[in-house]
């Protein structure tokens, strides 16, 4: 099985300053996908950015970009200019173009500070 | 509006009793997908759908049932529930692009208590 790993449980962040969220993979596949999920204490979930493993440039949308390492296997994701409404539980993913499993990190608590 | 409609969102139930959590979409998706959200796990996949008819397991399907007769419903069943099936439930689907499973597109989650 597909392993993630997001070693950084909880988080603070000044509003306003960027902020890395960190997220390695382990797979040996060279076909996959790489995911970002928002869970605001609401409970739902939403999607930030798709990379996919033979994408040559990082990915971005808005105020998010995934910083792609393929040879060390990190995923991480960059929000910059953080904002309050930020504050929410973040979740890495992954997902095998073959076999069409998901699996997903333990999570990072993100915290803005204003 | 493009949804992922779960129900019940809250349930409390007994140990044994049979209950089943409905799941639906309107977006045409082919791929659909159960979670289970339990503190310091995230979420792990419990089956998953490529369509009609097609299922199969993921990480943690013992206890669970699933069935797709229809493209938009994807039904999650608990035969014989236990404690340890307490937990924050969530469907999912996809569009299913060449590349692999796109992003996956969440319902609201279920919150399950077993006593």
């Amino acid at each position: 099985a597909q392993k993630i790993t997001q070693t950084q449980p909880g988080m603070f962040v000044q509003e306003k300053e960027a902020v890395t969220l960190d997220c390695t993979y382990d797979t040996s596949d060279p076909s996959y996908g790489l995911f970002w999920y928002k869970q605001p204490s609401s409970g739902e979930m939403i999607f930030l950015i798709y990379q996919g493993s033979y994408d040559q440039q990082n990915a971005t949308e808005g105020r998010y970009s995934l910083n792609f390492q393929k040879a060390r296997k990190s995923a991480n994701l960059v929000i910059s200019a953080s904002q309050l409404g930020d504050s929410a539980m973040y979740f890495c993913a992954t997902s095998l173009y073959n076999f069409n499993k998901f699996y997903f990190g333990s999570g990072t608590k993100l915290n803005v500070k204003p | 509006e493009a949804q992922v409609t779960q129900n019940p969102r809250y349930l409390i139930t007994v140990t044994g009793k049979k209950l089943t959590v409905t799941c639906s979409q309107n977006m045409n998706h082919e791929y659909m997908s159960w979670y289970r959200q339990d503190p310091g796990l995230g979420l792990r996949q419990i089956y998953y759908s490529m369509n009609v008819e097609v299922t199969d397991k993921g990480d943690v399907p013992e206890g669970y049932k699933v069935s797709r007769k229809e493209k938009r419903n994807f039904p999650l069943i608990l035969e014989s529930p236990s404690p340890n099936q307490t937990s924050l439930y969530f469907c999912a689907s996809s569009l299913e692009p060449i590349q692999g499973v796109g992003e996956l597109f969440f319902g609201e989650g279920s919150r399950l208590t077993v006593l």
